[in-house]
């Protein structure tokens, strides 16, 4: 059974904090994937990764960055948060072979104040 | 970038009925369309696939369509049940599945008693 953890459900940070969230799959996928999820939105893709040390920009990278030094563990990293950066954020990975299917994480909700 | 557009953002059916949700994308170079649900609280979670050398796929009660030239794909519920209530995405990516997916708003499905 494939799980994908976060590191908080739920986190409040100030503006101009550096904010990192973290993302855990234990099924040894190659590909993982940040979103933010705003209600009317959708899920937006910020940024994703085939690999160890490797990233990708999604559609909205602006504010955001990323690391991925194991290849269990994907980190996305605010550098400096706002107000606009307040939104629930998930994590997801696929094995990227034998199936596409993405596996959420159970989302992480940021309020930045 | 690919864009993709989903309608209606709510839909309400009395339960037994059918429910259709229809989405159009704009990169030709799509060709993994995949389907998520997401129940309240919880992580979406995907239902159904299909793969742009495929016209239809059933599951069920759940169906998909797609019409490549067209450039849109749909989503059909049959004997619609109180469980299938629930925010419905669909999606859109042009890696065969192995990049990040661009979702469209999501549809709320609302099964009426």
């Amino acid at each position: 059974d494939v799980k994908v953890t976060q590191s908080s459900r739920y986190l409040v940070k100030r503006t101009g904090e550096k904010v990192f969230l973290e993302c855990v799959q234990d099924m040894d996928h190659e590909n993982m994937f940040w979103y933010r999820q705003d209600p009317g939105l959708g899920l937006r893709l910020i940024y994703f990764s085939y690999d160890v040390k490797m990233k990708e920009k999604g559609d909205i990278p602006e504010g955001y960055s990323v690391s991925r030094e194991k290849k269990e563990r994907f980190s996305l990293i605010l550098e400096s948060a706002s107000t606009n950066q307040t939104s629930m954020y998930l994590c997801a990975s696929i094995p990227g072979t034998v199936s596409y299917e993405q596996y959420f994480g159970p989302g992480t909700r940021l309020t930045v104040t | 970038g690919e864009n993709v557009e989903q309608h209606p953002s709510t839909l309400s059916v009395q339960e037994g009925d059918s429910a259709v949700i229809k989405c159009t994308y704009s990169d030709s170079a799509s060709n993994y369309f995949p389907w998520y649900k997401q129940e309240l609280g919880k992580r979406p979670q995907l239902i159904i696939d299909i793969r742009s050398n495929v016209g239809e796929k059933k599951d069920q009660r759940i169906a998909v369509t797609l019409n490549k030239t067209a450039k849109h794909f749909s989503l059909h519920i049959t004997e619609t049940q109180p469980e299938d209530s629930a925010v419905y995405f669909c999606a859109a990516e042009s890696g065969g599945g192995a990049d990040g997916l661009t979702f469209g708003k999501g549809t709320h499905l609302i099964i009426q008693p």
